[in-house]
């Protein structure tokens, strides 16, 4: 299944590094959101995005910062990580508000040492 | 409390095993109730949505019960393949129109031959 795609799938970083993970998708839907899920933790929602625009910042760090240029694509920007932001971030897309289908990407499992 | 409180489990069953679980909710706004699965180390995928009236698909059978703020899963007939975390999510409109989903922290199913 290839509706919603997340680059990369594994990423390791120093806590200095500055990195982006990208997810695109291909169903046609108008918001998009970001994910964190950690061991043992449900999913928590970090950002929303509707037509574009930010709907819901869920009291996430400045140092995740998100980026949708347009409706199919989803950027997550990341600096001067912690090792406990070390999780599976996943992205997820919808037809339009959040009682619609969310339909998720693989994730990116990422390790910040 | 939780916004979205599930029993982690583990559930143990055999194959062939009716099993339930439950979940309760806080805020009596929500609007929308799913149960979504979610494999080792795979993204969630929607299993159902849940209503009012009840819904079943299959050996899967769905219930909501708004007075009591209380959404159940049964599974008939388990099956090998039904081993897998089960998440019971919650959409309320929170300050936006768009909404947003809550995840429980997912009840663990395996089934053994």
């Amino acid at each position: 299944e290839t509706g919603v795609t997340q680059t990369p799938r594994h990423l390791v970083m120093g806590m200095t590094n500055k990195k982006s993970l990208k997810c695109e998708q291909h169903l046609g839907h108008n918001a998009m959101y970001w994910y964190k899920q950690s061991a043992k933790k449900p999913l928590e929602l970090m950002f929303v995005y509707n037509f574009k625009e930010q709907t819901e910042n869920n009291s996430v760090p400045s140092r995740f910062s998100p980026e949708c240029p347009n409706s199919s694509h989803l950027f997550l920007h990341l600096h001067t990580l912690q090792p406990e932001d070390s999780a599976l971030y996943l992205c997820a897309s919808s037809r339009s508000g959040a009682t619609d289908t969310q339909y998720f990407g693989p994730g990116t499992r990422l390790t910040v040492l | 409390r939780k916004e979205v409180e599930q029993d982690p489990g583990p559930f143990n069953v055999p194959e062939g095993a009716t099993v339930a679980f439950n979940c309760t909710y806080s805020n009596s706004a929500s609007q929308s109730f799913f149960w979504y699965r979610q494999d080792c180390r795979k993204e969630p995928k929607l299993l159902m949505s849940v209503y009012s009236s009840g819904n079943e698909d299959g050996r899967f059978t769905a219930q909501l019960n708004r007075a009591s703020q209380y959404i159940s899963l049964l599974i008939r007939d388990s099956k090998l393949s039904d081993s897998a975390t089960y998440l019971c999510v919650v959409s309320s409109r929170g300050g936006t129109s768009y909404g947003k989903l809550t995840f429980g922290q997912g009840t663990i199913l395996t089934v053994h031959p």
